[in-house]
């Protein structure tokens, strides 16, 4: 069965420093991987999304995503993390031959000044 | 251009009532979902829609229905109000344009409360 697992419910990094939210799947044949980001009260806004090609994904707001076949993971980074970085991320993964995506629980990044 | 709209922001029911949640979209994506977020259960779909007059059943369906009747909107209806609903529900749209590689766009989202 496809899934997806974000092993930490929340994150904590002072700002400035270097962020990595961490997220594997499990899906047959090729993984099509997003990551998505929630601020308090808003809907969720896509951040940036693995197809194929060049295994570092570059997105919105300096982000960027590190795609690893061999670990089945596709963890979000950010070399320098911003107070207003602090919101629910989640990660998911479109199930196979449909239009559909299995998210992640979420991880609550906190920034802290 | 507002992207995808969704109606009411915030609903209390009481055990038993029924409403309808309505979600539109000014993209004209072919695809719409509708999802229940849970805390430490992320989101979870409930239907879809593929187009216009097709539905169809996601991971959690029971208890709800839903229509859609034009392109641009996509209809959520609690025929019985249970407290298990209380839920935050998001609605989203999608294009196929391309296959299956495309983001979903999210609305803002209904908060609803069955007492």
């Amino acid at each position: 069965a496809q899934s997806v697992a974000q092993p930490e419910d929340q994150v904590n990094v002072a700002e400035g420093n270097p962020l990595t939210v961490k997220c594997t799947y499990s899906v047959s044949g090729n993984p099509y991987l997003f990551w998505y980001v929630q601020y308090p009260n808003r809907g969720l806004q896509f951040l940036l999304k693995y197809i194929t090609g060049d295994n570092l994904v570059k997105g919105s707001y300096g982000f960027e995503a590190e795609f690893n076949k061999s670990q089945t993971s596709f963890h979000l980074k950010k070399p320098s993390a911003l107070v207003s970085d602090s919101a629910l991320y989640f990660c998911a993964v479109r199930q196979p031959y449909t239009d559909k995506l299995i998210f992640g629980t979420g991880t609550r990044l906190q920034v802290f000044p | 251009n507002a992207g995808v709209t969704q109606t009411p922001k915030f609903r209390v029911l009481k055990t038993g009532q029924s409403m309808t949640l309505l979600c539109a979209q000014d993209m004209n994506h072919e695809y719409m979902y509708w999802y229940r977020q849970d805390p430490g259960m992320g989101l979870r779909l409930i239907h879809y829609s593929v187009g216009e007059g097709t539905t169809a059943k996601g991971e959690v369906p029971d208890g709800y229905n839903v229509s859609r009747l034009k392109k641009q909107n996509f209809l959520l209806g609690l025929e019985s109000a249970a407290p298990s609903q209380t839920s935050v529900y998001f609605c989203a749209s999608s294009s196929t344009s391309g296959g299956f590689y495309n983001e979903q766009f999210f609305g803002p989202g209904t908060r609803l409360t069955v007492l």
